[in-house]
């Protein structure tokens, strides 16, 4: 099976400011990675995602994220944050073969301060 | 829109009360699942429904009963429940196994 460890499970940040919400995993085999984000009262939105290619994704509102196999890594990033960004962000991950299973993490709040 | 359509947004019950959870997906996915989410928890993943046979059921209690009709839609069936089972339940469907979840926005349920 696989395990997702968010250590920051609050990060406070100025608006403009860069933030870097990180996200370590662990499995026996290989990996996909994703990262959701919810805001109140709302289900989970996927942000972004990494399958295979590129190590370095990116969404569509500024966020990425880099898959680091060596150091069992997927931590995101966004080089200025807006007041919208502020939410729940979760990270998860699924092996590549076995079950369905999609593994999260405990969630970091991101705080926008304005 | 995200495809997927849970009801009701909350419900409270008694802990003597039957009542049931919904969820519908739109989108033609062949898998279906149950997420519990409770604060300072990670998600915690209850039932998973492949082509509408369970493959995954992870030491839920009984007092959860899921029921998959088709692959379109998903139900749980809640009894005599705990006030400790009071949480987010999160529908999601996803087309394949090694493809993102899509989830709906959640029924927030309080047991009294």
């Amino acid at each position: 099976a696989q395990s997702v460890t968010q250590l920051d499970s609050q990060v406070p940040v100025f608006e403009e400011a860069p933030v870097e919400l990180r996200c370590n995993y662990s499995s026996s085999v290989s990996v996909y990675l994703f990262w959701y984000v919810q805001y109140p009262n709302q289900g989970l939105q996927l942000l972004l995602k990494y399958l295979s290619g590129s190590t370095l994704v990116e969404s569509i509102n500024g966020f990425e994220a880099e898959f680091n196999k060596s150091q069992t890594s997927f931590h995101l990033r966004k080089p200025s944050v807006h007041i919208s960004d502020t939410a729940e962000y979760f990270c998860a991950v699924r092996g590549l073969t076995g079950a369905n299973n999609l593994f999260f993490g405990t969630g970091t709040r991101l705080t926008v301060i304005p | 829109e995200t495809g997927v359509t849970q009801t009701p947004r909350h419900l409270v019950m008694g802990m003597t009360n039957k009542k049931s959870l919904k969820c519908e997906q739109h989108l033609g996915h062949n898998a279906m699942y149950w997420y519990k989410q409770s604060a300072k928890k990670p998600l915690e993943l209850m039932f998973v429904y492949n082509f509408k046979e369970q493959t995954e059921n992870n030491s839920v209690p009984s007092r959860f009963s899921p029921e998959c009709p088709n692959s379109s839609h998903l139900f749980l069936h809640l009894h005599t429940l705990q006030p400790e089972d009071s949480a987010l339940y999160l529908c999601a469907s996803s087309q394949a196994a090694n493809t993102e979840a899509f989830f709906g926005q959640g029924t927030r349920l309080t047991v009294v």
